[in-house]
């Protein structure tokens, strides 16, 4: 079993949909959170990070950690064309620098 | 800045060929990760370096694989010799201590091993 699992999609959603992507994980020494955006044959950009268990919001992205679940969450809302690319969660432990990522969920925002 | 600079930006080459990959990092950060990225693994962490020395190489995934960082801007990443399963998009990447959430990613190497 890996230790973070994400459904790979793809996902197609109209416009203006609220998307909401997942990752479970088995490591509860993990504590910090990250999504990256990875457009196509660029590499990932960070998009938001959390730290421990609650709700981060910017904009129209909110990620979510519940540790007790060991499942994370983001949310798009009023999703938009742009939007479109893989995402990709990311977590590592306290104190330690490695980073390890799902394989990323790819996502398609239709007009 | 420029940001992370990833070098060449393809490259292909026949089975047993040497293959250098090289990376630049963002000037001032003390980090810097090489990944390998494929349809089937995802996103990989191979090694890191902390002030120019290797802390964790336990993903490289054998002998052949080999990274070096002679200095604080520049590393390569060596695969001697080369074989078809390692063909893969190759990320540099780099951070600092005060912003090790982020890590900035260079724009890939995109390797295929005929």
């Amino acid at each position: 079993q890996k230790e973070v699992e994400q459904d790979p999609g793809p996902l197609s959603v109209p416009e203006g949909a609220i998307v909401s992507l997942n990752c479970t994980y088995s490591n509860s020494a993990f504590q910090y959170f990250m999504w990256y955006r990875q457009y196509s044959r660029k590499g990932p950009e960070l998009l938001m990070y959390t730290y421990s268990s609650g709700n981060k919001e910017d904009g129209r992205f909110t990620a979510q950690v519940d540790k007790s679940s060991k499942y994370i969450s983001l949310f798009i809302r009023d999703s938009q064309p742009s939007d479109s690319a893989t995402y990709l969660c990311a977590m590592r432990s306290g104190g330690y620098q490695k980073v390890t990522f799902g394989t990323g969920t790819k996502l398609q925002v239709i007009p | 800045d420029a940001g992370v600079i990833q070098s060449p930006r393809h490259e292909v080459t026949e089975m047993g060929q040497e293959v250098t990959l090289r990376c630049k990092p963002i000037s001032g950060h003390d980090y810097l990760f090489w990944y390998r990225q494929t349809m089937m693994r995802g996103l990989e962490l191979l090694i890191y370096f902390n002030n120019n020395v290797p802390i964790d190489d336990s993903g490289m995934p054998e002998d052949r694989f080999s990274a070096k960082m002679p200095n604080a801007s520049f590393s390569t990443l060596k695969i001697q010799p080369s074989e078809p399963r390692d063909s893969a998009v190759y990320f540099c990447a780099s951070s600092d201590r005060d912003t090790q959430e982020t890590q900035y990613f260079g724009p890939g190497t995109r390797l295929l091993v005929l």
